[in-house]
């Protein structure tokens, strides 16, 4: 079983709709990033949470650490959300950053 | 202020060579992280750097191994290159100090993608 756990794989929205990812783990962290990739590669790191919740634009963010167990959601979602949204969890001891596979997100207009 | 760069963008190598990738991090930041993505494993740690000591490494084979400079500049190595070497490799630099250790909010290079033939 892998330590990060994101659902779902893959996700096709219509422009406007609000999204939701989700990302579970099963180790002790210290702080969970969520991060965005585009095609060609670049990555841009999103938010970095340790409790509560983040909100960036229309980009939240929600950890519950008891749970184990983190969303990020896109509100009134655009064409240019299109992207693999990763979960990576600081782990608690080792301070190793470990990845989640990725939601592949595409938002049609 | 520039972001994280990567040097080369691009590079093809055969089985049995050996490849050096650099990355200079964006200025005033200490530590510096790398990671190989490849489609089947997604992305990996490979290991971190702060003040020129390496704080933490991935389980990767000691065929992969970097060092940082006192300016923070970082390169990793990978010698004896197999075909599984084939990937994205990134590397991001966080401000991070001596207690926040990879804590900090990383920014990513542009990647380097490797081909071994």
């Amino acid at each position: 079983k892998n330590e990060v756990e994101q659902s779902p794989q893959n996700l096709t929205a219509q422009e406007g709709e609000f999204i939701t990812i989700n990302c579970s783990y099963s180790v002790g962290i210290s702080a969970l990033h969520w991060l965005q990739q585009h095609p060609g590669g670049g990555i841009v790191s999103l938010f970095m949470l340790s409790s509560g919740k983040k909100k960036h634009g229309r980009l939240i963010a929600t950890i519950n650490i008891q749970e184990k167990h983190s969303s990020l959601h896109i509100t009134a979602s655009h064409p240019r959300d299109s992207a693999v949204y990763i979960c990576a969890v600081l782990l608690e001891y080792g301070n190793k950053l470990v990845f989640g596979a990725g939601t592949i997100l595409r938002v049609k207009s | 202020k520039a972001g994280v760069t990567q040097t080369p963008r691009y590079l093809i190598k055969t089985r049995g060579q050996q490849v050096t990738l650099s990355c200079s991090p964006i200025s005033g930041h200490r530590s510096v992280s790398w990671y190989q993505q490849t489609p089947g494993q997604g992305l990996q740690f490979l290991f971190e750097y702060f003040s020129e000591t390496q704080r933490n490494k991935g389980n990767f084979p000691g065929r992969f191994s970097g060092r940082q400079f006192s300016n923070s500049r970082s390169e990793m190595n990978v010698s004896t290159l197999e075909l599984g070497d084939s990937a994205l490799y990134l590397c991001a630099s966080s401000r991070a100090s001596p207690r926040d250790l990879v804590s900090d909010t990383q920014y990513f290079g542009p990647g380097t993608r490797l081909t071994v033939l």
